[in-house]
């Protein structure tokens, strides 16, 4: 069965610094999102994109964020200028376009910020 | 605020009982709702899907109910196994598709 695929699986950042966070939806899917789960907390929604823009932010998703479809396979979360409160499982999801409304996790990055 | 959120933080049952896990929700508008699964370092997965038009829907297993009176959620799992012991989190969105919202979730320990 198609997966949502994440890289890497942990990833460990000085304060400050940028990092890219890597997902590849399962093909054919059209619609893409980044969720994020502090340790111990629910999961927030972050951004959802379709047809190469944002459709859809949270709060959270202020200008330190950015995503970016750079070809037909991969999607990625780019963090500008990580803090500490950044630590956290950051989830992507797919879904598809033909009548089915799920959304499908990858098995997330987990972020640390030292 | 408009959130789901969930009854109790953890439920412990016996191999073979059947589990019901709850969740309340205060947006009256959402239309659509979902519980997900997570086992420990893995991500959400999905468990069964409702839109507010029905009240039940029945998968492998698993049913959810769904009370628009009183808003609230279910998920009943039938002889529950321990490859069930994992986070449920119920989450909601307006319109499929849009941002979920997700509760914080019940922690479900089977013991044989």
């Amino acid at each position: 069965e198609p997966e949502v695929t994440q890289t890497p699986s942990h990833q460990v950042t000085q304060m400050g610094q940028e990092v890219i966070l890597r997902c590849v939806p399962i093909s054919n899917h059209l619609y893409f999102y980044w969720y994020r789960q502090i340790l111990g907390q629910k999961v927030e929604f972050l951004v959802s994109f379709y047809n190469n823009e944002i459709s859809e932010k949270s709060e959270i998703f202020d200008d330190q964020f950015s995503v970016e479809r750079p070809d037909g396979s991969n999607f990625t979360l780019k963090i500008r200028s990580t803090k500490l409160e950044d630590s956290a499982m950051y989830f992507c999801a797919s879904r598809t376009h033909r009548g089915r409304d799920e959304q499908f996790f990858g098995p997330g990055t987990r972020l640390t910020v030292l | 605020g408009e959130s789901v959120g969930l009854h109790l933080p953890t439920l412990s049952v016996q191999e073979g009982d059947n589990s019901i896990i709850n969740c309340a929700y205060s947006n009256s508008a959402s239309d659509y709702f979902i519980w997900y699964k997570q086992e420990s370092g893995k991500g959400p997965q999905f468990i069964i899907d409702i839109r507010s038009n029905m009240d039940k829907r029945q998968g492998q297993r698993v049913t959810v109910l769904l009370n628009k009176t009183v808003k609230h959620l279910s998920l009943q799992i039938a002889a529950t196994q321990p490859g069930d012991s994992a986070v449920y989190f119920c989450a909601e969105n307006k319109k499929a598709g849009t941002a979920l919202i997700f509760g914080k979730g019940t922690t479900l320990s089977v013991s044989s």
